[in-house]
Order: C-alpha cells, then sequence, then structure tokens
C-alpha cells in the first residue's frame, strides 16, 4: 500500500461550485497533514495544514481530518478559474519529520 | 527572506557525466529535504537533513546520487555519472520545527535536469 494516495483526476468543476479532493494514508501514527498546491511548471506552495482531528478553515479553504478513518480532505468554496492545478497532499510518515507527499490531483475549474 | 534559492534552474548534461545541484534554504530552518518529481512517480522524498546531519538517505536510488549539507546555508546533491533516467525536476525545500511538533516545507523554484 502507497504511503499517501490520492485521485490523479482531472476533476473538472464548474467556476463558483465547491471542489473536494480527498487522500488517505497508511501510517496511523501520522501527526501533520499538509496541502500544496502546484501550477505547471512551477514548484509546490503551501496552502493548509492541520494537526487535529476535524475543521479547519482559511478563507475559501477547509481541509478536513479523521485521523481515525486516515483520510484528510480539502475543499474550495467558491472555485476560481485560478484555483486550476495540481493539490498535493503530504503527510509526515512515523514519528520522523520527512514528509510525504502523494501523486496529486489536477483539478479543472471550468469557467 | 527570499526563500530557498537552487541553482542552476535548468541543467542539460550528456550521459556520463557528474552534475552538481544546489540549495540554499531559508534562514533559521534547520530542516533541509531533497525531492524529485517526473510524471511517473510524483514527488519523491530522496534525503533529508537536520541541523546539518542527514537523517534519512533511504529515498536515495543508487549510489550515484550524493548529498552534503556543509553548513546551515548550503545543500549539494550530486548525479556521478548521470543517465537519461535521471531526467526530472529537482526540489529542495526547508523548514523549521514548528510549535505543533510539525515541519512545513518551503520550496525552491526548483532545478529542471535533462540528461541525453
Amino acid at each position: 500500500q502507497k504511503e499517501v494516495e490520492q485521485n490523479s483526476g482531472p476533476l473538472s468543476v464548474p467556476e463558483g461550485a465547491i471542489a473536494s479532493l480527498n487522500c488517505t494514508y497508511s501510517d496511523r501514527v501520522s501527526q501533520s497533514f499538509f496541502w500544496y498546491r502546484q501550477y505547471s511548471g512551477k514548484s509546490p506552495e503551501l496552502i493548509m495544514s492541520i494537526y487535529s482531528n476535524g475543521d479547519k478553515e482559511d478563507g475559501r479553504f477547509t481541509a478536513q481530518l479523521n485521523k481515525a478513518s486516515q483520510y484528510v480532505s480539502l475543499l474550495i468554496r467558491d472555485s476560481q478559474p485560478s484555483d486550476s492545478a495540481t493539490y498535493l497532499c503530504a503527510v509526515n510518515i512515523g514519528r520522523d519529520d520527512k514528509i510525504i507527499f502523494g501523486k496529486g490531483t489536477r483539478l479543472h475549474i471550468l469557467p | 527572506d527570499a526563500g530557498v534559492i537552487q541553482s542552476p534552474r535548468h541543467e542539460v548534461t550528456e550521459m556520463g557525466q557528474e552534475v552538481t545541484l544546489r540549495c540554499k534554504p531559508i534562514s533559521g530552518h534547520d530542516y533541509l529535504f531533497w525531492y524529485r518529481q517526473t510524471m511517473m512517480r510524483g514527488l519523491e522524498l530522496l534525503i533529508y537533513f537536520n541541523n546539518n546531519v542527514p537523517i534519512d538517505d533511504s529515498g536515495m536510488p543508487e549510489d550515484r546520487f550524493s548529498a552534503k549539507m556543509p553548513n546551515a546555508s548550503f545543500s549539494t546533491l550530486k548525479i556521478q555519472p548521470s543517465e537519461p533516467r535521471d531526467s526530472a525536476v529537482y526540489f529542495c525545500a526547508s523548514s523549521f520545527l514548528a510549535r505543533q511538533g510539525s515541519t512545513e516545507a518551503f520550496f525552491g523554484q526548483g532545478t529542471r535536469l535533462t540528461v541525453v
């Protein structure tokens, strides 16, 4: 089983709708979870971090964490064409500080 | 702060040649990560350092790859000899141990390596 799994997409969402991105991870002791956005030809940039079960909101973005189900998600409200990018889920593995990434989900916002 | 600085941005080299990628982390960050990104394999962790000490190099694909961090402000990733399958974008990232006990990595612009 891969350590961090994401659906590769592409996920197409109409402008103004909610985009929902999902990620599962294999290590039950992981404590830190991150969402990065990567535009084509650019480097990943951190959008959200979450450490506790539940929801964390930042503007149009909401990260959701369920450690019992080993599941983390990202919701993007009022999707904009500029949100079109690849979204990478990242998790610290075990009790180490190394950060492992999923392969990413390509999101396409339809104007 | 200028962020994580990598050089060169692009590198084209012939098979068998030595390649050295360079990274300057964000000042004050005590973790440094080297990643490689390809379409097929995504973003793979190659090695990471804490306070200039290599902690985990299990992602380094072969002995042809080596990394050093001689001081807190500089790291290198070397490939010798290079092969066409090493062609990828190599990212350096740095982070600090946050209050939550976790690290949030900040990436450099990457080095696009092409081995012909």
